[in-house]
């Protein structure tokens, strides 16, 4: 069974601070490795992608990843209220992709 | 360009009653994949489709489930009959080279 683990917070930070978010995986094959965002009663959206270790930047959201410790991480710098929202986990093999359970992230003013 | 489009966003039903969910995925994808999200399970693949074709039903939970997909823009997805512990949001998500999956944004069904 491959299984994509969080700790489901809730994770509160202030307005302004690094938000670090944490995901670890089971299936050592995994090649490929997503971050989602859902906002309440939405549907999740694709923020990060990344396939090699080491980080990827895009704006205020880095990931990074870890192959030989199984570990992916989404930092998100300056955080605002409007990143307050559930941070979903996504690994891929064979297509397949799946999720951790999400980490519910409040940014408070 | 228009994302992926599901109906309807909101059913309710009785136990017992057919439910059919549509999806129609981003133009020019070749992958299309059905989810179910609940807040015990979290997000669930039922079942996804290269090509229209099928490739992996495992996660479809038993028979009273089925889905098709009879061309590049059109799939369905069917409880027959329907159960209580059916209730959820059902995604449906398409991709191009079935990677980055891009998610449309759910059918809320509740079963009673």
């Amino acid at each position: 069974q491959k299984e994509v683990e969080q700790n489901s917070g809730p994770l509160s930070v202030p307005e302004g601070a690094i938000a670090s978010l944490n995901c670890t995986y089971s299936d050592r094959v995994s090649q490929s490795f997503f971050w989602y965002r859902q906002y309440s009663g939405k549907s999740p959206e694709l923020i990060m992608s990344i396939y090699s270790n080491g980080d990827k930047e895009d704006g205020r959201f880095t990931a990074q990843l870890n192959k030989a410790s199984q570990y992916v991480s989404l930092l998100i710098r300056d955080s605002q209220p409007s990143d307050s929202a559930t941070y979903l986990c996504a690994v891929i093999g064979n297509y397949k992709l799946t999720f951790g359970k999400g980490t519910l992230l409040t940014v408070n003013p | 360009d228009a994302g992926v489009i599901q109906s309807p966003r909101h059913e309710v039903t009785e136990m017992g009653q057919e439910v059919t969910l549509r999806c129609k995925p981003i133009s020019g994808h070749d992958y299309l994949f059905w989810y179910r999200q609940t807040m015990m399970r979290g997000l669930e693949l039922l079942i996804y489709f290269n090509n229209n074709v099928p490739i992996d039903d495992s996660g479809m939970p038993e028979d009273r489930f089925s889905a098709k997909m009879p061309n590049a823009s059109f799939s369905t997805l069917k409880i027959q009959p329907s159960e209580p512990r059916d209730s959820a949001v059902y995604f449906c998500a398409s991709s191009f080279g079935g990677e980055e999956q891009f998610f449309g944004p759910g059918t809320r069904l509740t079963v009673l």
